[in-house]
């Protein structure tokens, strides 16, 4: 079974520039998430997602941050304009979690994305 | 509010030695779910174990076991005759809904050297 695919791998921007990153989860799982985790860091949500919809997106910075899981299955995340702070590792996790009570995630390789 | 702490932030231990990763966690809610993950070099994080509040029963998974004190708000993992392939840095996450709805929040993480 394919795990969790996310693209790119690695991005070089420049501040001010837009960048998108790409997930898409495992085969039937309803519950996405995006997070970042910066150097030494743990991972820190961005989003979740329960099929369509956003369910807790309150540590997403909406000003520049935006996110989009159409139909339930791949999703993207967007940042726009980038700034020297957003340089960090973007990880995309799934689970299947019908019941929103915490089950176990599977990350994707993540995108280390270098914002210059 | 909820809060992971890992304040082992790397240990180094020798191959064969057993070495135990503490994590104490805060939450106001009756049901929570706990996790470790480990983060090998590559950076995918893998999942190892998730434990729900009401089972404090300790598990054991090869050479790996984790101990549940619900008294002393712990959730430790314990590696015996470790291997360099264990090096790796472990998180420990909690994950609990008194919101409403579920949060996740991984620890700082520790970062493991098992040397030859």
């Amino acid at each position: 079974e394919a795990g969790v695919v996310q693209s790119p791998r690695y991005k070089i921007i420049e501040k001010k520039q837009p960048v998108a990153f790409w997930c898409n989860p495992i085969s039937g799982h309803n519950t996405l998430y995006w997070y970042r985790q910066n150097l030494g860091q743990g991972p820190e949500l961005l989003i979740r997602y329960e099929n369509e919809e956003a369910v807790d997106d309150s540590q997403l910075p909406k000003d520049r941050f935006s996110a989009e899981r159409l139909k339930g299955v791949d999703s993207t995340l967007k940042i726009q304009p980038a700034e020297l702070g957003d340089s960090a590792v973007y990880l995309c996790a799934s689970s299947f979690d019908p019941g929103g009570e915490g089950y176990e995630q599977y990350f994707g390789p993540g995108t280390r994305l270098t914002v210059t | 509010a909820q809060k992971v702490t890992q304040a082992q932030t790397e240990i180094s231990v020798v191959e064969k030695e057993d070495v135990t990763l503490d994590c104490v966690y805060e939450t106001r809610d009756t049901t929570y779910y706990l996790f470790w993950y480990k983060q090998p070099p590559s950076g995918e994080l893998v999942f190892l174990i998730r434990r729900n509040s009401f089972d404090e029963q300790n598990e054991i998974s090869g050479r790996y076991s984790w101990n549940f004190q619900k008294s002393t708000s712990s959730f430790n993992f314990t590696i015996t005759a470790s291997q360099v392939v264990d090096s790796a840095v472990y998180f420990c996450a909690l994950s609990e809904a008194s919101t409403g709805t579920y949060k996740y929040i991984f620890g700082t993480g520790t970062r493991l050297k098992v040397l030859a």
